[in-house]
């Protein structure tokens, strides 16, 4: 059964760093295909996807926070690490991670979300 | 960078077919996925690849490309049904290449 989970802090202060952890199981970063991203959704609106870690380590990053993202991966401990740099409120959100594995392209299992609120 | 347009909502009676729509730049040419969110939860993978389903999704979930619009079909609406529903692809065609969802529809069983 493959599962994926998120942890971190619930609370951040404005301009602080983000670390946000997925670990995961089931499955192996390490075999070709496999990929692991971010997605994050404010209060009421829209998925926002925000980073991507592949089985060879390739990195993508959504174009207009990639100068605050960075993605990593420990494959020995199944897991991802995002970092976000300076906080701001609206990086008030739930934060996603979630898998590419047997469909292309496609998230197809999601971890159940842990949401970040950005407040002094 | 591309985007993708949905409806913001979408209302149907019990029993009835939903159509959901996906727009986007000759989104033909691309593969998308539908997801479903109900409140409080992650979102859910129901179609792959404009039409496929993953196991577990009842077949009355399905879908269709071409052109600029992609559509996501749900027949014999149910109560359970309602959620919002998000379309997403892979976009390869910037210098900048990443994976994309539309704005979200909410569907709304009468």
């Amino acid at each position: 059964q493959v599962t994926l989970r998120e942890s971190g802090p619930a609370l951040v202060k404005p301009t602080q760093t983000l670390t946000l952890t997925c670990t995961f199981s089931g499955f192996s970063l390490s075999t070709s295909g496999m990929c692991v991203s971010w997605i994050r959704q404010p209060p009421g609106k829209a998925l926002e996807w925000l980073a991507l870690i592949d089985w060879d380590d390739d990195k993508y990053y959504s174009t207009s926070l990639k100068t605050r993202l960075t993605i990593s991966k420990d494959t020995s401990k199944n897991q991802v690490v995002l970092t976000m740099t300076n906080m701001d409120p609206v990086d008030t959100a739930t934060y996603y991670c979630a898998r590419i594995g047997l469909v292309r392209d496609a998230f197809d299992i999601w971890g159940q979300g842990t949401m970040v609120t950005v407040s002094s | 960078s591309y985007v993708l347009t949905q409806p913001p909502s979408v209302s149907v009676a019990p029993g009835q077919t939903a159509r959901i729509t996906c727009g986007g730049n000759n989104i033909g040419s691309k593969s998308v996925h539908w997801y479903q969110q109900k409140p409080g939860q992650a979102p859910v993978l129901v179609v792959y690849d404009d039409s496929d389903r993953p196991s577990g999704i009842p077949e009355r979930f399905s879908g269709s490309n071409s052109g600029n619009t992609a559509t996501l079909t749900i027949s014999r609406v149910e109560a359970g049904d309602e959620a919002d529903y998000y379309c997403q692809v892979w976009d390869s065609s910037s210098d900048h290449p990443g994976w994309v969802f539309g704005g979200g529809t909410k569907l709304t069983v009468l």
